[in-house]
């Protein structure tokens, strides 16, 4: 079982509408979780950190975390074609101390 | 003023030879990573460093050899270069609490 890992993709939504991106880790014990955007030839960016159960919003970003399901999403309302990007779930915490750990990223793109 | 830097942006050298990649951080954070991206994006860990401590070796070749002469720095040495060291390297530091931020990258061609 991967420790992190995302929906395959790649994910394809018309302009306007809401992308819905979807995580699962393995161990329980995590404690932290992030979104990142990397935009092809770029490095990561955080967009989303959310650290207990419930919803999280910024903006068009929604985050949504459920430790007993261990489950983390990433809702884009309204997207852009400017959303057009991969998208990176990452966990922290847990029992590696110190360690950042990655899904294998979701290709999201915005048609218009 | 760059939050984490590193150099150089792109490395192009051949099998065998030794290379070198620094990173520094302005952020104060305690903890530094490498993360090597190879050609599917995959983000992979490879060291995590706290406070010039070692703290994470993910089970990387000996030819690696992290080195943080302090908790702003963190510098990576690859000798022997192989073809299949070809990636990107993305350097990364993180506050106690909060998300990691990430260098521009290192794109390492092995010929």
């Amino acid at each position: 079982q991967k420790e992190v890992e995302q929906n395959s993709g790649p994910l394809s939504v018309p302009e306007g509408a809401i992308a819905s991106l979807n995580c699962t880790y393995s161990d329980r014990g995590s404690q932290s979780f992030f979104w990142y955007r990397q935009y092809s030839g770029k490095s990561p960016e955080l967009i989303m950190s959310i650290y207990s159960n419930g919803d999280k919003e910024d903006g068009r970003f929604t985050a949504q975390l459920n430790k007993a399901s261990q489950y983390v999403s990433l809702l884009i309302r309204d997207s852009q074609p400017s959303d057009s990007a991969t998208y990176l779930c990452a966990v922290a915490g847990g029992t590696s101390y110190g360690k950042l750990t990655f899904g294998q990223g979701t290709i999201l793109t915005v048609h218009p | 003023d760059t939050a984490v830097s590193q150099t150089p942006k792109y490395l192009v050298t051949q099998m065998g030879n030794d290379k070198s990649i620094k990173c520094e951080q302005n952020l104060g954070h305690d903890t530094m990573y490498w993360y090597k991206q190879d050609s599917k994006k995959f983000l992979k860990i490879m060291f995590s460093y706290n406070n010039k401590e070692l703290i994470i070796n993910e089970t990387v070749p000996n030819r690696f050899s992290p080195k943080s002469p302090d908790k702003a720095h963190l510098n990576l040495h690859i000798n022997s270069l192989e073809l299949g060291d070809s990636a990107v390297y993305f350097c990364a530091s993180t506050p106690a609490l909060g998300g990691a931020f990430f260098g521009q990258g290192t794109r390492l061609t092995v010929v």
